[in-house]
């Protein structure tokens, strides 16, 4: 059964700082990965898709990898900002039933 | 592009009652999902219809029944709703491909009481 999990829960940095989420998956038969970013009390939006067959995608001051043999993938976020907190969510779709295996997500603060 | 847009935004509804959400998506895709999002439990799949005409039990689909009516919409029905049903919904579009990503509505906030 394909777990996915992602590390850590929560992350809070001063503004301007890179930094780097982290999202493992146990089954690496994956067709896709995408990230989300959820504000609190809101829906998902969209941040980034990466097919089975790329390593990374990047999006702005977003950059996703995607290390399918070992089960990993890593959202970078360049010169955070306040305006970059939010909870972020990564989903595998690992099946031919298409559908989404998410984690719990990594709640990220920035502070001013 | 509207997307996926859910209806109602937020309901209160009392123990026993029942309720339909709807969710209609204006991207033309194949396939639709309902989500349920609950502090510590993450998103989990309720129901899913990959294509128009069918549909299928997800992780958690006890106490809920889908309609694909169209290609655009798709319902969740509570028949007698529960405190344990109390949650954020979602529902969500991708197409039928493999490499699609989802595009998820903006969810409905639901408690039972």
């Amino acid at each position: 059964k394909q777990e996915v999990t992602q590390i850590p829960a929560a992350l809070s940095v001063p503004e301007g700082e890179n930094l780097v989420l982290n999202c493992s998956f146990t089954d690496s038969a994956i067709y896709n990965l995408q990230w989300f970013r959820q504000d609190p009390g809101k829906g998902l939006t969209s941040l980034l898709l990466i097919q089975s067959s790329q390593r990374e995608q990047t999006s702005g001051r977003l950059n996703a990898s995607l290390d399918k043999s070992s089960g990993r993938s890593t959202l970078y976020i360049a010169a955070s900002q306040p305006g970059d907190s939010a909870t972020y969510l990564c989903a595998v779709r690992a099946d031919s039933s298409y559908k989404l295996i998410f984690g719990s997500g990594t709640r990220l603060l920035v502070r001013p | 592009n509207a997307g996926v847009t859910q209806t109602p935004k937020f309901q209160v509804l009392k123990t026993g009652q029942s309720m339909t959400l709807q969710c209609a998506q204006d991207m033309n895709h194949n396939s639709m999902y309902w989500y349920r999002q609950d502090p510590g439990m993450g998103l989990r799949l309720i129901y899913y219809s990959a294509s128009e005409g069918t549909t299928d039990k997800g992780e958690v689909p006890n106490g809920y029944n889908v309609s694909r009516l169209n290609k655009r919409e798709f319902s969740l029905r509570l028949e007698s709703a529960a405190p344990s049903q109390t949650s954020v919904y979602f529902c969500a579009s991708s197409e039928k491909t493999w490499r699609s990503g989802y595009t998820f509505g903006s969810g409905t906030r639901l408690t039972v009481v």
